[in-house]
């Protein structure tokens, strides 16, 4: 069984177009996030949510929305897709407040935006 | 605010070449602190972790001692293989749950 879950692995896609990505994890963790890595690899966390509640959102453009249905999901839409919005996303989770405790990462969503 | 400061990559090694990827970190209070590794096409995985000062995490070869007099955690492997070519994050934890990554370290072992 896979702990944290994201689809599609791969998204091509034109720019202006408008696209989601979907988060599972069955690890019963209450903190869910989002990480943009770019191709220098640099990793950027974007959300963050708390048992469905935002705790995090960093200096993302609004174009970027998360929904998180209950504590298991956390989608990510993205509208009126640009070339720069071309990276690889991750989705990972946390037990909350556990500092001793890692983050499990997804697969990651390779989004090319052509 | 917090930050974690690794060594700049590429770090390029030939097969059974010692490793050491440097990192620092600056922090509020007592972090715990992790190496992730990221192979090709593959998501970030824990490869080890400390909690407390003067803790060594350790596995699969690597080990990492937590060094609150320097604030740092270097890893370290004594001799690479080919299939530990990957990316290493370094990273904190703070007791508020939050988590600083460092900008990862490209590591290419040659046969």
């Amino acid at each position: 069984d896979t702990a944290v879950s994201q689809t599609p692995k791969y998204l091509v896609t034109q720019m202006g177009n408008d696209k989601s990505i979907k988060c599972e994890q069955n690890l019963g963790h209450d903190t869910m996030y989002w990480y943009k890595q770019d191709s220098k690899k640099f990793l950027k966390i974007m959300f963050s949510y708390n048992n469905k509640e935002l705790i995090i959102n960093e200096t993302v453009p609004n174009r970027f929305s998360p929904k998180s249905p209950d504590k298991a999901h956390l989608n990510l839409h993205i509208n009126s897709l640009e070339l720069g919005d071309s990276a690889v996303y991750f989705c990972a989770s946390s037990p909350a407040g556990q500092k001793n405790t890692e983050a499990f990462f997804g697969q990651g969503t390779r989004l090319t935006v052509v | 605010g917090d930050s974690v400061t690794q060594m700049e990559g590429p770090v390029t090694l030939s097969e059974e070449a010692f490793l050491t990827i440097n990192c620092t970190y600056t922090a509020t209070g007592y972090p715990s602190l992790f190496w992730y590794v990221q192979y090709p096409g593959e998501g970030l995985q824990l490869l080890l972790k400390a909690t407390k000062a003067d803790d060594k995490g350790s596995n699969k070869g690597f080990e990492a001692t937590y060094r609150k007099e320097t604030t740092s955690f270097h890893l370290e492997k004594g001799s690479v293989q080919v299939s530990d070519s990957a990316v290493y994050f370094c990273a904190l934890n703070t007791n508020a749950g939050k988590s600083t990554f460092g900008d990862g370290t490209t590591l290419t072992v040659k046969p």
